[in-house]
């Protein structure tokens, strides 16, 4: 069965300063979809980024980005420039026909 | 564009009360819809989805119950509630096939005394 681990419950970073958060997977198949989503404190969960599996090239949307190593099973996400607003639990999810999340890592953002 | 709306907000109900949470989705057409629970700072616990009508799959046997009368409205029920159904109850709308990313509702908060 596919699993997802986030082996990072709690994470803290400076603001302005750049923090990965990893993600590692398992799982049989060859084509998937992976994602990050973000839930900030108001619980809304919030979708930062997806990577197909089949595509080399990793990810970015403004100040996040993907490390995707298909081989490793890893899907890391870097955030850049880091903002008091990014302050979240962030969860990686797989998926192929359903989708499995993460356990989650809460990200603080320090003043 | 699409949304999703889920209510009530919050929710606070005796033990062996009924529940009824009630999930749409605008803007789009024959999305698949899913029902998460989330205990305080944990993950998500998937419960039901349903790729259709009346079709509806349990991922977790337990006190609660799906349903999905209408294309765009999904609703989770309980005919008695317990202690351990409190919780943030989130639901999910994604387009058909797994290559599409699950959109979330604001949640339901409930807790059950």
């Amino acid at each position: 069965a596919q699993t997802v681990t986030q082996s990072q419950p709690e994470m803290s970073v400076q603001e302005a300063e750049t923090v990965t958060l990893s993600c590692t997977y398992d799982t049989s198949e060859s084509d998937y979809y992976l994602f990050w989503y973000k839930q900030p404190p108001s619980r809304q969960m919030i979708l930062v980024i997806r990577q197909e599996a089949y595509k080399q090239q990793n990810a970015t949307e403004n100040r996040f980005s993907v490390n995707f190593q298909k081989a490793a099973k890893s899907f890391s996400l870097k955030i850049s420039d880091s903002q008091l607003g990014d302050a979240a639990m962030y969860f990686c999810a797989y998926r192929d026909d359903k989708i499995i999340f993460g356990k989650g890592t809460r990200l603080h953002i320090l003043p | 564009s699409q949304t999703i709306h889920q209510w009530p907000a919050t929710l606070v109900q005796p033990v062996g009360s009924p529940l009824s949470l009630e999930c749409t989705v605008e803007g789009t057409s024959n999305p698949n819809l899913y029902w998460y629970r989330q205990a305080a700072g944990r993950g998500l616990q998937l419960l039901f989805y349903s790729v259709g009508i009346g079709q509806i799959s349990s991922e977790v046997p337990q006190n609660l119950s799906a349903s999905r009368p209408q294309d765009r409205q999904f609703i989770l029920s309980s005919k008695k509630l317990l202690l351990s159904d409190s919780g943030f109850y989130l639901c999910a709308w994604s387009g058909q096939g797994f290559a599409y990313e699950q959109y979330f509702g604001p949640g339901t908060r409930l807790t059950v005394t």
